[in-house]
């Protein structure tokens, strides 16, 4: 049972330059989310998207595109790199869990940004 | 203000002693309250929610609530060096499904 899978791991980008994270969750999962980790900002979450077919921007979304392709996956894209999109990206999953939605987080993606 | 506030730590524990870990949240209205575990390079993992006043015990962990000051916390009993990570307090808000904090590095001294 791999979870929730994201690619790249590492990638390392010019300004101006442009890529896109992919995240694929095989839970059967209906949320999944993408957030970012900066150091003393704690995780914000860029999007969001509740089903197939619906996204919604979270705190941080200037920047960032998403696409949710299908259930499984829900892709980020960054139409052209700054420095300050450098950061750590967390994708992740969730499903109900008495009374609460229970998070699943891929590995993470370093992106850095020159 | 920030919405879920912690202190950033390092907190520095001797092996076997009681590690406690603090957050405070600024949203009355929030109703549920988890704690994440991340080791270095590593992604989130939750090891406990909570959403009554009170304390909610697993194993070693308790999850201490009070709605009235606002404060979570979280007790790690006979901390041991494996439990050395950053202590992610999140509370479920009424715009964004999750609010974390900015997380505690706890450091369990062998």
């Amino acid at each position: 049972n791999a979870g929730v899978t994201q690619t790249p791991k590492f990638q390392v980008l010019k300004t101006g330059q442009s890529m896109t994270l992919q995240c694929a969750q095989d839970m059967n999962h209906n949320s999944m989310y993408w957030y970012r980790q900066d150091p003393g900002m704690g995780l914000r979450l860029i999007y969001y998207s509740a089903s197939e077919g619906t996204t919604d921007k979270g705190e941080v979304p200037n920047g960032y595109n998403v696409s949710r392709l299908n259930k499984r996956e829900f892709s980020l894209r960054l139409e052209s790199a700054a420095p300050s999109q450098t950061s750590v990206y967390f994708c992740a999953s969730s499903e109900p869990a008495g009374g609460y939605e229970k998070l699943f987080f891929g590995s993470g993606t370093q992106l850095s940004v020159l | 203000q920030k919405e879920v506030e912690q202190n950033s730590g390092p907190l520095s524990v001797p092996e076997g002693a009681i590690a406690s870990l603090n957050c405070t949240y600024s949203d009355r209205g929030s109703q549920s309250f988890f704690w994440y575990r991340q080791y270095s390079g590593k992604s989130p993992e939750l090891i406990m929610f909570i959403y009554s006043n009170g304390d909610k015990e697993d194993g070693r962990f308790t999850a201490q609530l009070n709605k009235a000051s606002q404060y979570v916390s979280l007790l790690i009993r006979d901390s041991q060096p494996s439990d050395s990570a950053t202590y992610l307090c999140a509370v479920e808000g009424r715009t964004y499904k999750y609010i974390f904090g900015t997380g505690t590095r706890l450091k369990v001294l062998a």
